[in-house]
């Protein structure tokens, strides 16, 4: 089952402007992750935010967390035609090593040139 | 360093048949996960081994197994496959805990007919 719900599904955006998605969770979380994937390919590392940290930036890339809304965002400034991916949203439950990493359905991102 | 290597990239099987991938991890990283992904379900966890022991579970059918050697390379096993196997199969690695940064493979694509 899904831990993470990415909200919207799909976005389509001009080369230049900011993309904006949301990721809402279900149980209580040690940290966040974001991550990227190209058509057909594995997935790459953003940015992982701690529970006790409400925001955090890495590039173009800003991601807030808000654990009373079981909530994060990641917004991509400047976007490129590069960006053009979906992005996945992950969450371990509570358990320290042996635990698991659950991803979200995903936002497909379109940026067009 | 080399990233995580799957092979083979591309697979096409018939039902009732079984399959073997293989996934090298990073040099160093003790954990490799396996996730399944499909547009109707998502990435759905496999399986996490650690140090040649299974560490987590997903909830999957008994056909679907893997192992971890003393090297830290890992394979998975379908055994008699089914038409909704189809999918693509990534794998990740990890020096530790699999519920931080997952650096992933290309994936294995598998097709079943």
């Amino acid at each position: 089952s899904q831990q993470g719900e990415e909200d919207p599904q799909a976005l389509s955006i001009q080369e230049g402007e900011n993309a904006t998605m949301n990721c809402s969770y279900k149980t209580s979380i040690n940290n966040l992750q974001w991550y990227r994937q190209n058509s057909g390919r594995g997935l790459v590392h953003l940015i992982l935010i701690r529970s006790n940290e409400r925001e955090k930036h890495s590039g173009r890339l800003r991601v807030t967390l808000d654990t009373s809304k079981k909530s994060s965002s990641l917004l991509i400034t400047a976007s490129r035609a590069a960006d053009t991916a979906s992005y996945f949203c992950a969450t371990p439950g509570l358990g320290g090593s042996g635990d698991k990493l659950t991803f979200g359905t995903g936002t497909r991102l379109a940026v067009r040139p | 360093k080399a990233g995580v290597t799957q092979t083979p990239r591309y697979l096409i099987k018939t039902r009732g048949q079984q399959v073997t991938l293989s996934c090298s991890p990073i040099s160093g990283h003790r954990s490799v996960s396996w996730y399944q992904q499909t547009p109707g379900q998502g990435l759905q966890f496999l399986f996490e081994y650690f140090s040649e022991t299974q560490r987590n579970k997903g909830n999957f059918p008994g056909r679907f197994s893997g192992r971890q050697f003393s090297n830290s390379r890992s394979e998975m096993n379908v055994s008699t496959l089914e038409l909704g196997d189809s999918a693509l199969y990534l794998c990740a690695s990890s020096p530790g805990t699999a519920n931080e940064k997952l650096f992933f493979g290309s994936g294995t694509q598998l097709s079943v007919l």
